[in-house]
Parts: structure tokens; sequence; C-alpha cells
């Protein structure tokens, strides 16, 4: 399979514990994205990057969630001293800088449920 | 960004062709228009994108009229798996964060 992936896809945690969620763009892809979806409600953009650069960061992404993407290739979407808040699907998606569209291809995503 | 408007829900039969209309009335002149789809417990599929007029691939056509307020995602003979929700987007391809709004959830009967 040549699509995006996460691991893992779900994802139970108690209150005040840290997690991190990987996710694997597809391999030519040099843009990744991360976004956060709640039930009944469209995906909320989080952050992205180009390459190994964190270009963008919405105002979501407050000062527990910190992401990486340190060779260009995978991601890494940490959140410190999860809240109950924090339960969502967590989604990743990338994208080739200059393909045709530029479209974003998403993973299946990592529930997380902060009990 | 432009807002999308779209309807909640829609319900269709396996067979029909059913379509999707969305409004967004403050397009860009740079804006394209994207649509997803997706399933429950799954991240969101490509399905088409358009600037104008007529767009065509092997799952949908997208119908964008010459003042481009409006699209309209077709989907032809739908099945029971077509039970989703489907998100139209509008947007500069440039722009690096999607804004999904809450989508039409369209359910097929038998």
């Amino acid at each position: 399979d040549t699509g995006v992936s996460q691991d893992p896809r779900h994802k139970i945690t108690k209150r005040g514990q840290n997690v991190t969620f990987r996710c694997d763009p597809i391999s030519e892809h040099n843009r990744l994205y991360w976004y956060r979806q709640t039930l009944g409600q469209g995906p909320e953009f989080l952050t992205y990057f180009q390459n190994e650069a964190q270009l963008e960061k919405s105002r979501l992404l407050s000062d527990r969630f910190s992401a990486e993407r340190p060779k260009g290739s995978f991601s890494t979407l940490e959140i410190q001293r999860t809240e109950q808040g924090d339960s969502a699907m967590y989604l990743c998606a990338s994208s080739l800088r200059g393909g045709i569209e530029e479209t974003q291809y998403f993973g299946p995503g990592t529930r997380l449920l902060v009990l | 960004l432009a807002k999308t408007t779209q309807p909640i829900s829609m319900d269709s039969y396996e067979g029909q062709e059913v379509n999707i209309t969305c409004s967004h009335n403050n397009i860009a002149t740079n804006d394209y228009i994207t649509w997803y789809q997706q399933f429950p417990s799954q991240g969101p599929r490509f399905i088409i994108q358009g600037y104008k007029t007529k767009v065509t691939n092997e799952v949908a056509s997208l119908f964008i009229p010459a003042d481009r307020k409006s699209s309209t995602l077709s989907l032809p003979r739908v099945s029971l798996s077509d039970t989703a929700v489907y998100y139209c987007l509008v947007g500069d391809t440039g722009r690096r964060a999607l804004t999904f709004g809450s989508g039409t959830r369209l359910q097929v009967q038998p």
C-alpha cells in the first residue's frame, strides 16, 4: 500500500498522560499536514511541514501540542498532559509541492480517547 | 477564505444519480473547487477538483457555472457504498490549510 499511513489507529489514554502519533506520508510527497476532527465536524487544520520545516501552525495547536518531521519523511504529533477535550480523530495528509493541483491525500487517522 | 454552504443531508436510492450543490458566493479568482468523500472512521478521500465548466473522472462529475458562485457534484448511479459525508472546499491550491465545512451526509437506501 503506497498511501498515507498512521499509527496507532486507536489510542485510549488517561487525562494527564502524554501520547505520540506517527504519520508516514506517500513516499515522494514533500508536504505533510496534521488535522483534527471531532464528531460531526469537518477536519480542522493544525499544522503543516514542507520537508522538515514546520511552516504553519494553527491557533488550535496549543503549547501542549508539538509536531516534528526530523528528516522530511515521517512525522510525529505529540500531545502532552492530555485533556478530555483532546479526544478526536487526528488525521495526517500529504501532498507533492508542484504536483498537479497539489491534492492532499489523507491517512486513515488516529482516534484518541482521553478518559 | 471563501465560505461554502451545502445541504446538511441528502437521501437517495441505489441506481439514482445524486447531485450535491455547494454555494460559494465569494469565491476568488484564484480559487479552485475541491470535493472530498469521507466514510466513518476513515480519512477524507479526494474525489474531484475543478476551476470552471465541467470536470469528469471515473468517479464523479463536477459542474461549475460561468459565475463560479456554486458548483454541483454529480454521482452517477449511486450504490450503498456511496453512503458517506461529502465536503465541498474552495481555495487557492497554493494555500496549505484546507478549510472543511460540516459537509453533506448522503444516505443511499436499497
